[in-house]
């Protein structure tokens, strides 16, 4: 059973770069689909961007011009890199499966990690 | 790009009661591609709902989804002590994917 594990720095300072990674066990990660999504403190729910098991990636265009999304196939890990960040980019980050099975929801999420952005 | 919008914004109910959330895209989407999620306090959000009406796996019976086009609704039947939480809906299309902004299903 597919199993997602965040990771990364709990403190990131303003105008800094973000570096998450998502570890993926029990499968590959170069089968699917995969996603990360962040929530504000106290906030919903927001799509950051995907990459597909070839490499290709999208992104929320709000976020395209900071975010990058990669694959470590030799680890079989996900990265997450957000630049130039700011109180706005304080939330819980998580990544997330989507599958086919599912029509693209999302059936399998890591427990996520807080990142607060601060000085 | 569709924004998906969820109504209410809170639902007071009590045990036992029937909870009806509502979800609507601003333009006709594909009911394949239509989910529903649940969320509690500190955990990730589960995939409830799927293809606007199929339950994911071990979800209960009680949990049903409908609509087409435009509107979509998650019903839940009954509601347990355990169902109080907040329901995301979701889009996906283009290899994007989009949320509701939730609807929070609190104890009256």
């Amino acid at each position: 059973q597919v199993q997602l594990q965040e990771s990364g720095p709990g403190l990131v300072k303003p105008s800094e770069t973000l570096s998450l990674t998502c570890s993926v066990t029990g499968g590959s990660s170069s089968d699917y689909y995969w996603s990360w999504i962040r929530q504000p403190p106290g906030k919903g729910l927001e799509w950051i961007g995907c990459i597909y098991y070839s490499g290709t990636t999208n992104y929320n265009a709000s976020l395209r011009s900071r975010v990058t999304i990669s694959e470590d196939k030799s680890k079989n890990q996900l990265s997450l890199t957000l630049r130039s960040v700011t109180a706005a980019d304080t939330a819980v980050y998580y990544c997330a499966r989507p599958s086919l099975r599912f029509f693209y929801g999302m059936d399998v999420w890591g427990q996520g990690t807080t990142v607060t952005v601060s000085s | 790009e569709i924004v998906l919008t969820q109504s209410p914004g809170t639902l007071s109910l009590s045990p036992g009661e029937r909870a009806t959330l509502s979800c609507r895209a601003s333009q006709s989407v594909s009911i394949s591609y239509l989910s529903w999620y649940q969320q509690k306090p500190g955990q990730a959000p589960r995939l409830l709902i799927y293809g606007a009406s199929a339950r994911a796996t071990g979800i209960p019976d009680r949990f049903s989804g409908s609509g087409s086009e435009t509107d979509f609704t998650l019903t839940i039947n009954r509601l347990e002590p355990e169902d109080f939480a907040v329901y995301y809906c979701q889009h996906y299309g283009r290899s994007s994917w989009t949320f509701g902004q939730g609807t929070k299903v609190e104890i009256k």
